[in-house]
């Protein structure tokens, strides 16, 4: 079965400092891996997209990196700020090829709620 | 600028009221989706729809129906509403080119009563 792994379920930190989530997926066959933001009340927002081929990348202070072959994915965020308080969910896309009719289906992880705390 | 649109932000209503949530997008995107959020379990696809007059059932439609006869609109249709309903709706439309990326609506919070 399909399925997206988020750890831990919250997180609580200081302003400033940093810290990683945490995707695990058992997606297949695998398209991409987005970091989605959704802050309380809202719809969620894209920060990154991680393909296969891909290892490291960054949007500001947030960086994700995925390993393909142990099919694990990290968001880390730098220094954090006040406004980076909200759930950061992993979603997995099915590979639109070899996926059939299942492409554009999203896999949606539990998401990780950060607080952060002056 | 790309939108999502979804109409009503809130809602509250009574159990077996008919009801629609509308929602519209400007992006041109074929794939549109409905999902539910609730405390704990995260987002769960309700229906789905690949293109104009095809629709297909997500992860948990039961209650719910849906129509696609434009492109721009999916409209989420609940014929008898019940309190196990009650809950944050989205709706999505999805970027099913090689990098997907769904656009999410503001969300409708709905409470049946």
């Amino acid at each position: 079965k399909n399925q997206v792994e988020q750890s831990p379920q919250s997180l609580i930190i200081l302003e400033g400092k940093n810290c990683t989530l945490q995707c695990n997926y058992t997606v297949s066959p695998f398209s991409n891996l987005r970091w989605y933001k959704q802050d309380t009340g809202r719809g969620p927002v894209s920060l990154t997209i991680m393909t296969f081929s891909e290892n490291t990348k960054s949007n500001g202070r947030y960086t994700a990196t995925l390993d393909a072959d142990t099919k694990q994915s990290s968001l880390h965020i730098t220094a954090s700020q006040l406004s980076d308080s909200a759930s950061y969910i992993c979603v997995v896309t099915l590979d639109k090829v070899t996926g059939g009719t299942s492409y554009g289906k999203l896999t949606f992880g539990q998401g990780t709620i950060l607080t952060v705390h002056p | 600028e790309a939108q999502v649109t979804q109409n009503p932000r809130y809602l509250i209503t009574v159990t077996g009221k008919k009801l629609t949530v509308t929602c519209s997008q400007n992006m041109n995107h074929e794939y549109m989706s409905w999902y539910r959020q609730d405390p704990g379990l995260g987002l769960r696809q309700i229906y789905y729809s690949m293109n104009v007059e095809v629709t297909d059932k997500g992860d948990v439609p039961e209650g719910y129906k849906v129509s696609r006869k434009e492109k721009r609109n999916f409209p989420l249709i609940l014929e008898s509403p019940s309190p196990n309903q009650t809950s944050l709706y989205f709706c999505a439309s999805t970027w099913t080119g090689g990098e997907t990326e769904a656009f999410f609506g503001q969300g409708t919070r709905l409470t049946v009563v």
